[in-house]
């Protein structure tokens, strides 16, 4: 039974570019929650996804935006980049209804020069 | 809102030596969860325990142990006979409803307490 995936593993952009990270929950899991974090520092809530709809957005700006698929897999894309986007971001997915567990990726490692 | 406060930025133990991990939770939910997960130099978030804000019994679950106080808003976490595997950053996580409620949990984690077990 296969995690939670995500790819790229590394990732390097130019400021001012736009990125798009992808993930694929955990089988049987419909809920896609994304989180971004800083070097040193703990995860930081971005957004959640139920039902191809963000259901749930931390405080993160516009710039930060995503999608589900009907296969429940997920996309965070990051526009206009700015060197403070340069983080670890993690996808973690749950079960139908039990998104207070959730069981994470191995994170895409983004870097912004 | 949700606060996770880990006041331990790193702990270094000798092999063996038990460690205990602290971890403070601010909430006004009446219904949360508590987690640890383990982050090896790999980067992937391990699951290691969970409590819900219901159940204040203690456990040990092999070398790991927990102990939930809700009176003082702690749940703190204990690794006996400590290993050179056990290095890693170790964080406390916060799960709570959302504002979108409808079973939409968030987690709010600490900063993390990197962990290092000499040989």
């Amino acid at each position: 039974d296969a995690g939670v995936t995500q790819s790229p593993t590394h990732l390097i952009k130019t400021r001012g570019q736009q990125v798009t990270l992808r993930c694929s929950p955990k089988s049987g899991h419909d809920t896609v929650s994304w989180y971004q974090q800083a070097l040193g520092q703990g995860p930081q809530f971005i957004f959640q996804y139920y039902e191809e709809e963000e259901r749930q957005r931390g405080n993160f700006p516009d710039r930060f935006s995503g999608h589900q698929f009907p296969n429940y897999s997920s996309e965070l894309n990051v526009n206009a980049l700015l060197l403070g986007d340069s983080a670890l971001y993690l996808c973690a997915s749950s079960f139908p209804g039990s998104s207070y567990e959730q069981y994470f990726g191995p994170g895409t490692r983004l870097t912004v020069t | 809102a949700q606060k996770v406060t880990q006041a331990q930025t790193e702990i270094s133990v000798v092999e063996k030596e038990d460690v205990t991990l602290d971890c403070v939770y601010e909430t006004r939910d009446t219904t949360y969860y508590l987690f640890w997960y383990k982050q090896p130099p790999s980067g992937e978030l391990v699951f290691l325990i969970r409590r819900n804000s219901f159940d204040e019994q203690n456990e040990i679950s092999g070398r790991y142990s927990w102990n939930f106080q809700k009176s003082t808003s702690s749940f703190n976490f204990t690794i006996t006979a400590s290993q050179v595997v056990d290095s890693a950053v170790y964080f406390c996580a916060l799960s709570t409803l959302g504002y979108s409620g409808a079973g939409s949990y968030q987690l709010t984690f600490g900063k993390g307490t990197k962990l290092s077990v000499i040989p």
